[in-house]
């Protein structure tokens, strides 16, 4: 059965702080990997990554995807209270038709 | 605009009743999804249509009735509604099927049943 798993599954961090979110997989015809964070409502994207060992940047968040070691981390620097939500890990497989198998999330919360 | 739009945004309702979510995206996009979230914050697929034919069906009760008139449109019609059925669920949709990303949610429909 083609799983993702993230961890921690809750973290609480003080502000300014930098936070490591994991997220391993094992699944078939993988396709990519991509990370969400999600608020109040919905997931809103933040990568999408297909080749190991590139590094994706946007601001303070990065993210990175080992294909041998089938995980991917996302990285947090100088955390802010607005970087408190809940990030998904989502692995794209393709099972005749494309579709998205989400790991149970990571809780962040960031405290002042 | 809003890209891909649901309603109701909150549906409270009694067991044993039949309710409609919708669902429109107005991104072009070929693939639609319906998506639900448990208690847990886990989002599972149910259903996906590319260009109104129906492509993945999860193991989903036959109570759940996806409907696509046309490929802007994903409606979820439940039956005979049971307290577990009680989630956030979610529309997206993908620009093409096998594109590996381009998912846009919507902004769910928190779906309570008493």
């Amino acid at each position: 059965e083609d799983k993702v798993v993230q961890s921690p599954l809750s973290l609480v961090v003080h502000e300014g702080d930098t936070v490591t979110l994991n997220c391993s997989y094992e699944v078939t015809n993988f396709r990519s990997l991509l990370w969400y964070k999600q608020e109040k409502k919905a997931p809103t994207f933040l990568f999408m990554l297909t080749s190991s060992g590139i590094e994706k940047k946007s601001g303070r968040l990065s993210s990175i995807l080992d294909k041998k070691e089938l995980f991917s981390i996302l990285n947090i620097t100088a955390t802010q209270t607005g970087d408190s939500a809940v990030y998904l890990c989502a692995v794209v497989i393709i099972q005749g038709a494309q579709k998205l198998v989400f790991g149970q999330g990571t809780r962040l919360t960031i405290n002042p | 605009d809003t890209a891909v739009s649901q309603t109701p945004k909150y549906l409270v309702t009694q067991m044993g009743n039949d309710k409609s979510i919708k669902c429109e995206q107005n991104l072009g996009h070929d693939t639609m999804y319906w998506y639900k979230q448990d208690s847990k914050k886990f989002l599972k697929i149910m259903f996906s249509y590319n260009n109104k034919e129906l492509i993945i069906n999860e193991t989903v009760p036959n109570r759940f009735s996806p409907k696509s008139p046309d490929k802007a449109h994903l409606n979820l019609h439940i039956n005979s509604l049971e307290l577990g059925d009680s989630a956030v669920y979610f529309c997206a949709s993908s620009p093409t099927v096998k594109t590996g990303g381009g998912y846009t949610f919507g902004s769910g429909t928190r779906l309570t049943v008493v």
